[in-house]
């Protein structure tokens, strides 16, 4: 079946940081992967996605992942964390039965420290 | 703003009550998702529309249906509501195509009492 694990329940660092975010997945075929980042009070917003071309993707507020087939991660990444990314950070991969539909990891809350 | 609407914002209601949740897609997504956020579940996907068809079912229960009307709206009805059930509701849209991203209304908290 597939799936997608968040291994980290919470992230912590220090504002000016590199942070990581950590994602990895289990799919048969070749996996579609997404990043999306949820504010409190508001719905999920969509960040980056990967489907195919560079390993590396870049998307909105800076954020980038890596792709990693070996190892199949997907890691969300930015150079220099801000306090205003602290969010809950969802990964999710393309059902390969049906494209239309997600399937989500369970989640991961950033929280950058000033 | 991602464009889906979803009213409304926050429902309260009673053990046994039922409700209906409503959500405007983007213009032009033709398929809806809806999910249920909780604190102890996580993000669990309910059920997708597309153009008016189901398209997949995921965790809903029988107390639970949906519908998409012919100008793309949805209804996500809710019924028999038990203490379980409070949680936020959201709604999601996409275009036509593969490996869309899906864009999120702000949801419907519900409150059971």
């Amino acid at each position: 079946a597939q799936s997608v694990a968040q291994p980290e329940d919470q992230v912590n660092v220090a504002e000016g940081n590199p942070l990581t975010v950590k994602c990895t997945y289990s799919v048969s075929g070749n996996p579609y992967l997404f990043w999306y980042v949820q504010y409190p009070n508001r719905g999920l917003q969509f960040l980056l996605k990967y489907i195919t071309g560079d390993n590396l993707v870049k998307g909105s507020y800076g954020f980038e992942a890596e792709f990693n087939k070996s190892q199949t991660s997907f890691h969300l990444k930015k150079p220099s964390a801000l306090v205003s990314d602290s969010a809950l950070y969802f990964c999710a991969v393309s059902d390969p039965y049906n494209t239309d539909k997600l399937i989500f990891g369970t989640g991961t809350r950033l929280q950058v420290f000033p | 703003d991602s464009g889906v609407t979803q009213t409304p914002k926050h429902l309260i209601t009673a053990t046994g009550q039922r409700v209906t949740l409503r959500c405007s897609p983007r213009s032009g997504d033709l398929s809806v998702y809806w999910y249920q956020q909780s604190l102890d579940q996580g993000l669990q996907f309910l059920i997708q529309y597309y153009n008016g068809e189901e398209r997949a079912k995921g965790n809903i229960l029988e107390r639970f249906s949906a519908q998409q009307f012919p100008d793309l709206h949805s209804e996500l009805n809710l019924s028999s509501l038990e203490l379980g059930d409070s949680a936020l509701y959201f709604c999601a849209s996409s275009p036509r195509g593969d490996y869309q991203p899906q864009h999120f209304g702000d949801g419907t908290r519900l409150s059971i009492l």
